[in-house]
């Protein structure tokens, strides 16, 4: 089955700074990468997703790459801002299938 | 609100008590999925549900029992539970497959349940 392995798992910057959490997944079939947030004492949420026919989708100030041949896709945050503290889970989620595999999360602190 | 609500929001119970978590969605989806989030662990998936049938049952103990009486309400029966069960209890739903031909993604979830075993 598909194992998603997501690096850092903790992440502290300056507001301002941008922000970048990785990730690898193992399945080749593995077609569809979504993000989400998960504020705290709160659900996680959707916000942004990549499909494996695209190498980068941007949304205002977060970001999306995807490189096929090396299995790893990468969330970038630019001009960082306190509100964008929480954790983010990265998924993979195989051709077919309606599960998603979900990393371990990153929880990503935004000092003022 | 998200079409994905869960109640309650927080319960406490003993460890001989037994509580029914609720979960119902709002999106027509025909899948349903309950996961556990502890503290600094990740997200674990429990149970599945596919057109009301239980498809995955990911090794939990029998103390925690699903029931999915249709494709919009999934429920959590727990009884015995111990102390290190304490965690947030998401609900989720989606189509299958979770991205349809359009491309659309529907993987949804709820606010949770934060329990507390006491």
């Amino acid at each position: 089955g598909e194992n998603v392995e997501q690096h850092p798992s903790t992440l502290s910057v300056q507001e301002g700074d941008s922000a970048v959490i990785k990730c690898t997944y193992s399945d080749s079939a593995s077609n569809y990468f979504p993000w989400y947030k998960q504020e705290l004492g709160k659900r996680p949420q959707l916000i942004i997703d990549i499909r494996s026919n695209v190498g980068e989708k941007k949304d205002q100030r977060i970001a999306v790459t995807l490189n096929k041949t090396a299995k790893h896709f990468s969330l970038h945050i630019t001009e960082t801002q306190p509100e964008d503290s929480a954790v983010y889970f990265c998924a993979g989620v195989s051709g077919g299938s309606y599960i998603p595999t979900f990393g371990r999360g990153t929880s990503l602190i935004v000092h003022p | 609100e998200t079409g994905v609500t869960q109640t309650p929001r927080h319960l406490v119970m003993g460890m001989t008590n037994k509580k029914s978590l609720k979960c119902e969605q709002h999106l027509g989806h025909n899948a349903m999925y309950w996961y556990k989030q502890s503290a600094k662990k990740p997200l674990e998936l429990m149970f599945v549900y596919n057109f009301k049938e239980q498809t995955e049952n990911n090794s939990v103990p029998s103390r925690f029992s699903p029931e999915c009486p249709n494709s919009s309400h999934l429920f959590l029966h727990l009884h015995t539970l111990q102390p290190e069960d304490s965690a947030l209890y998401l609900c989720a739903s989606s189509q299958d497959p979770s991205v349809d031909r359009l491309g659309h993604y529907g993987y949804t979830f709820g606010s949770g349940t934060r329990l507390t075993v006491v």
